[in-house]
């Protein structure tokens, strides 16, 4: 099992370009979530979703669109890129049954000029 | 909001002694979690504790909840230069939809 992948790893943008982040899973879990890691601040929940068809906001959705593709894929899309989004940007799943936790995927170090 | 917020925000100690990270959150939980993250990965879950347990081990980590003051511990045991890391405590909300990160607690386990 891969468990939780993200691409791209590393990503540089001009203001303005748009871009779409990718996260998948294989661990047939349902819920889905993507954060956002800023030095000093801890993660942020940007969107997630429950389940497949079904999404949420977070508390930092501005400047954000997602899409739940199906059960496994969940993307994150930014429209028109700002200085402000330069981040590090982490997709998570949560664990089903007994296993409350959730696993994270590698994260995409995101930079915007 | 940040609902968590761990103390201290940098912990440097040498190998073998414990460390000591404390949290506080606002609001009614279901759980609180403790998480791991080296330098530049992901967060790596290490211990869950729920709203009507006290106290859990597993292995060198012992975590305790006080929901009458809202705040959690987490003491890892005779540490190791690999446990340099940052840790982050993180609360489930009652529905457990969500989870609500802290800032930190960044530990330097010198050899």
């Amino acid at each position: 099992n891969a468990g939780v992948t993200q691409t791209p790893k590393f990503q540089v943008l001009k203001t303005g370009q748009s871009m779409t982040l990718q996260c998948a899973q294989d661990m047939n879990h349902n819920s889905m979530y993507w954060y956002r890691q800023d030095p000093g601040m801890g993660l942020r929940l940007i969107y997630y979703s429950a389940s497949e068809g079904t999404t949420d906001k977070g508390e930092v959705p501005n400047g954000y669109n997602v899409s739940r593709l199906n059960k496994r894929e969940f993307s994150l899309r930014l429209e028109s890129a700002a200085p402000s989004q330069t981040s590090v940007y982490f997709c998570a799943s949560l664990g089903t049954g007994s296993r409350s936790e959730q696993f994270f995927g590698p994260g995409t170090r995101l930079t915007v000029l | 909001s940040q609902q968590g917020e761990e103390d201290p925000q940098a912990l440097s100690i040498q190998e073998g002694e414990n460390a000591t990270m404390n949290c506080s959150y606002k609001t009614s939980i279901n759980n609180l979690q403790w998480y791991r993250q080296n330098s530049g990965r992901g967060l790596v879950h290490l211990i869950l504790i729920r709203s009507n347990e006290r106290e859990k081990h597993s292995g060198r980590l012992r975590v305790t909840l006080d929901t009458s003051k809202k705040s959690s511990s987490l003491l890892i045991t005779a540490s190791r230069a690999a446990d340099t890391a940052s840790y982050f405590c993180a609360s489930a909300n009652s529905g457990y939809s969500t989870l609500t990160f802290g800032k930190g607690t960044m530990l330097l386990v010198s050899p």
